[in-house]
């Protein structure tokens, strides 16, 4: 099976950068989508097609997805980007669909 | 407005059985496909199944196959999830979530991304 590994957690001060990451065996060669939850509430799109934007997310959020790594990188970062982030690839071998196992990030 | 709203959660015994429903307003949803991705407590998301828009063409996780079947009925506008031998690792909570992407040029239907969740509904297997 397809893992994503995914840092359990991130902590960045308001106004500065994050950066997380999404590790997986090529992941370069695929389509990478990331996820925010914030606490009680259900997942919402942020990234899609490794770099692509829903309408209504903030130019903030932007994606890359090079060799074995994926980065969702979050600039000037708010309070209200405290949430849980996910990474989500399709692995056409096995027929499934794969999580990363979630970072958590805080704003100091 | 794009809505998605799941029902039929709850507690159930091991071995039990439940259905699952996804209410589905604000687009057309004949044309969409569609997934359910569960959440355990604590815990992050796994995704379970997924359908195109005819019905014809469906995936699961192996952790639900052959216990879990997913379907959809297009002029109810909804999406169902029937689960059967229950056991407590499957309590999560349940999303029903969209699927833009359609299938490729060749007409090869598979799970790209999910645009829009509902708000999930909970299901707890204990006795």
């Amino acid at each position: 099976s397809y893992v994503l590994t995914q840092p359990p957690s991130v902590s960045v001060a308001p106004g500065k950068t994050a950066r997380i990451t999404c590790g997986g065996n090529d992941i370069g060669t695929k389509s990478v989508h990331w996820y925010q939850q914030r606490p009680g509430q259900a997942p919402v799109l942020v990234v899609y097609d490794d770099s692509d934007r829903p309408s209504g997310i903030p130019e903030r959020f932007s994606g890359s997805n090079s060799g074995n790594t994926a980065t969702l990188t979050i600039s000037r970062v708010e309070a209200g980007d405290e949430a849980d982030y996910y990474c989500q690839v399709w692995h056409g071998s096995s027929d499934h669909v794969v999580f990363g196992g979630g970072t958590k990030l805080t704003v100091l | 407005e794009v809505q998605l709203v799941e029902s039929g959660g709850g507690l159930v015994q091991p071995g039990g059985s439940l259905r699952l429903s996804c209410a589905a307003s604000g687009f057309t949803f004949s044309s969409y496909e569609m997934n359910w991705v569960r959440q355990a407590p604590g815990k992050g998301l796994e995704w379970l199944s997924y359908i195109i828009s005819s019905g014809t063409t469906i995936y699961y996780a192996d952790s639900v196959k052959g216990r879990f079947t997913i379907s959809r009925d297009n002029a109810k506008n909804s999406l169902y999830l029937q689960m059967n031998s229950l056991r407590a690792e499957d309590t999560a909570v349940y999303y029903c979530a969209r699927d833009p992407a359609g299938g490729d040029s060749s007409g090869y239907y598979r799970p790209y991304y999910f645009d829009y969740w509902g708000q999930g509904t909970l299901v707890t297997v204990s006795s």
